[in-house]
């Protein structure tokens, strides 16, 4: 079965400064990669995905991820910070012989003036 | 495309009684999932359907937990004698047919056990 750990509980970045996030999948072949964002209170919104081809992908609101498959990574980046992304960050992976998504326990981003 | 809609928002309840949560899915996806959030978690999967049929069940859905679809639009999930380890935000997801791996959610139904 697949799972997915993101080690870190909570960001606290800059307005401006850059933003990673980490996550890291166990899965035993090419998995589906998926990050969400969650506002508080609010379901989940697709930032961006991955299924095969170009490992760096583009997503909504500035978001960008790279899949490296020799770390088991699929890290969450962006350049610069704005105070409307403080929220929770979500990386789920999916399995091409299974229907259902398994999410890390997410990261926390505060984002301070 | 009016996304995937969930009723009620916040459903307030006191242990033992049952309770029942709506889902909305993206019209023409026929594929629907419940997800259960606890605090500080990521969602966990509970069930999924496509059309009408139930395909998958989580270990997570006990029997005081039932799940329908009946004519493969909306879907319905019922809690009989409510606990208060029950109190999470229940979550719906669709995704379209096809080969697109991608889920949408709904707002959630935020469920407090008393």
């Amino acid at each position: 079965a697949q799972s997915v750990t993101q080690p870190d509980i909570h960001i606290t970045v800059s307005e401006g400064a850059s933003l990673e996030l980490r996550c890291n999948y166990s899965y035993g072949a090419t998995p589906y990669l998926f990050w969400y964002v969650q506002s508080p209170g609010q379901g989940l919104q697709l930032l961006l995905k991955y299924f095969s081809g170009d490992t760096l992908v583009q997503g909504i609101k500035g978001f960008e991820a790279e899949f490296k498959r020799s770390q088991s990574s699929f890290n969450l980046r962006k350049p610069s910070v704005h105070w409307s992304d403080a929220a929770e960050y979500f990386c789920a992976v999916g399995a091409r012989n299974d229907y259902k998504l398994s999410f890390g326990a997410g990261t926390t981003v505060t984002v301070r003036a | 495309d009016t996304g995937v809609s969930q009723d009620p928002r916040h459903k307030i309840t006191k242990r033992g009684q049952n309770v029942t949560f709506r889902c909305d899915p993206i019209s023409e996806h026929n594929r629907l999932y419940w997800y259960r959030q606890t605090l500080g978690q990521g969602p966990e999967f509970l069930t999924y359907f496509q059309n009408e049929a139930q395909l998958e069940k989580s270990r997570l859905l006990s029997d005081r937990f039932s799940a329908e679809r009946p004519k493969g639009s909306f879907s319905t999930l019922e809690i009989q004698r409510t606990e208060q380890g029950d109190s999470a935000m229940y979550l719906c997801a669709s995704r379209e047919r096809g080969n697109s791996y991608e889920q949408y959610f709904g707002p959630g139904t935020r469920l407090t056990v008393t």
